[in-house]
């Protein structure tokens, strides 16, 4: 299955600013999902990455505030855009494993907190 | 919303006890999936049931899933404390291809007491 490299791992980062956070796979993927984990929460999905077309948002997700970009089949960014201390959350990317009939394959996560 | 109400909420168990965990859906579905989370990290997959499936086993894990409920059961046997750890139950309401994001249960906090 493949294996998924995320980072940073972690930032603390100022309100008001932006932070990217690139996912890279080590085999081609069509499609890239990136989720959101509050403290102490589950995952919500923020938006699905198609490589060569728009990525597609869930609802209570925008792109001015979340924009992704997927320039090819191996990688993708989400930046968080002016970020505010609600935005304080885990920020995981995800593949299907194969054809998605055996599970996701998730990347490490970044923890990002705004003060 | 979250597809998936999971209970309990947290589990706390002795080692070598067996831990079960519920999860119920609302919609239909593909496939349920289990992950485990450690510490706030990156999720692992552990064992997911299609929905013709009624139960699967791997390892120490057992799953069921009652379509005509909308309820699935994570059992772990002879738990040890490395499994100490959040799991997630989550589905998919797609064709299983793969290109269908994940909607995820609230997830079960498990301790295991040495």
């Amino acid at each position: 299955s493949a294996v998924i490299s995320q980072k940073p791992s972690r930032d603390i980062c100022q309100r008001g600013t932006s932070l990217t956070i690139q996912c890279q796979v080590d085999s081609q993927v069509t499609m890239m999902f990136w989720y959101r984990q509050q403290p102490g929460q589950s995952l919500t999905l923020i938006a699905t990455a198609n490589q060569g077309s728009e990525a597609t948002y869930e609802s209570g997700f925008v792109i001015d505030k979340f924009p992704i970009s997927r320039p090819n089949l191996t990688f993708s960014t989400l930046t968080v855009s002016n970020m505010s201390p609600e935005d304080s959350s885990i920020y995981l990317c995800s593949v299907a494993r194969q054809t998605g009939s055996y599970g996701y394959t998730f990347g490490s996560g970044t923890r990002l907190t705004v003060v | 919303s979250q597809q998936g109400e999971e209970d309990p909420q947290a589990l706390s168990i002795q080692e070598g006890e067996n831990a079960t965990m519920n999860c119920s859906y609302k919609t239909s579905i593909n496939n349920l999936q289990w992950y485990r989370q450690n510490s706030g990290r990156g999720l692992v997959h552990l064992i997911l049931i299609r929905s013709n499936e009624r139960e699967k086993h791997s390892g120490r894990l057992r799953v069921t899933l009652d379509t005509s409920k909308k309820s699935s059961s994570l059992l772990i046997t002879a738990s040890r404390a490395a499994d100490t750890a959040s799991y997630f139950c989550a589905t998919a309401f797609g064709s299983g291809g793969g290109a269908d994001g994940l909607t995820f249960g609230k997830g079960t906090h498990l301790i295991i007491q040495p």
